[in-house]
C-alpha cells in the first residue's frame, strides 16, 4: 500500500478559491515533501517541510505537517487556472527515498 | 541549466523489441532516479543511484529491465524483451544529493509497446 495517499483524489474549484489537499502516512517520517504535475509533464517541487517543522509557506502555497496525526496539508490561495495539475505528497518513511501518493487532481475553473 | 534531459520523448515499438531510454541529469547532481507512471500504479520508482553506483534496484519488475549510469552525467534504462505491459511514461529526476533535497524531473518518455 502507499506510504502517502492524497485526498480528496479530485477537486474543482472556481478561480479565485482556495484549494486544500491533504496526504495522510502510515509511518514516522523525517520529510515530506510536495510535488506539482501538468498534464504531460515531469514533476515539479513545490516545498519540503522537515519533521521538527509545522508550517512553511512559499509564495500562495502553505503547507502544514501534523506528526501527531501523521499528516500534511497543502493550501493554494487565491487559486489561478494555471494552478491545473495533479498535486504529489512524497514521504521518505524514515529511509532515504521518497515515496509519492497517488496524487489529487485539481481542476481550477476560469 | 537546462534541466534533465531525457531521450526520445515518445517511443513506439512492437513487442520483444529492445527499448532503450537515455537521461543526463543536472551537472552537480549526485543522486539519480528512474521512475515509471502508469494510471494503475501510480508513480513507481525503479532503480536509483548514488554517485553513479546503483543503490537500490528493488524497484526494477524483472530481469527484462536493466539500467546503467557510466558516468556522472549519463544514463540509461533498457528494456528487452519489452512487452505491452511496459506501457507507461518513464521519468528520470535527479537531486543533488540524496535524503532530504528536492528532486528534478526530466520531461519523461512515453512508451507504447504493441
Amino acid at each position: 500500500s502507499q506510504q502517502g495517499e492524497e485526498d480528496p483524489q479530485a477537486l474543482s474549484i472556481q478561480e479565485g478559491e482556495n484549494a486544500t489537499m491533504n496526504c495522510s502516512y502510515k509511518t514516522s517520517i523525517n520529510n515530506l515533501q510536495w510535488y506539482r504535475q501538468n498534464s504531460g509533464r515531469g514533476l515539479v517541487h513545490l516545498i519540503l517541510i522537515r519533521s521538527n517543522e509545522r508550517e512553511k509557506h512559499s509564495g500562495r502555497l502553505r503547507v502544514t505537517l501534523d506528526t501527531s496525526k501523521k499528516s500534511s496539508s497543502l493550501l493554494i490561495t487565491a487559486s489561478r487556472a494555471a494552478d491545473t495539475a495533479s498535486y504529489f505528497c512524497a514521504t521518505d518513511a524514515g529511509g532515504q527515498n521518497f515515496v509519492f501518493g497517488p496524487g489529487t487532481r485539481l481542476s481550477v475553473l476560469p | 541549466d537546462a534541466g534533465v534531459i531525457q531521450s526520445p520523448r515518445h517511443e513506439v515499438t512492437e513487442m520483444g523489441q529492445e527499448v532503450t531510454l537515455r537521461c543526463k541529469p543536472i551537472s552537480g547532481h549526485n543522486s539519480l532516479f528512474w521512475y515509471r507512471q502508469t494510471m494503475m500504479r501510480g508513480l513507481e520508482l525503479l532503480i536509483y543511484f548514488n554517485n553513479n553506483v546503483p543503490i537500490d534496484d528493488s524497484g526494477m519488475p524483472e530481469d527484462r529491465f536493466s539500467a546503467k549510469m557510466p558516468n556522472a552525467s549519463f544514463s540509461t534504462l533498457k528494456i528487452q524483451p519489452s512487452e505491452p505491459r511496459d506501457s507507461a511514461v518513464y521519468f528520470c529526476a535527479s537531486s543533488f544529493r540524496q535524503g532530504a533535497w528536492a528532486q528534478y524531473f526530466g520531461p519523461g518518455t512515453r512508451l507504447l509497446v504493441l
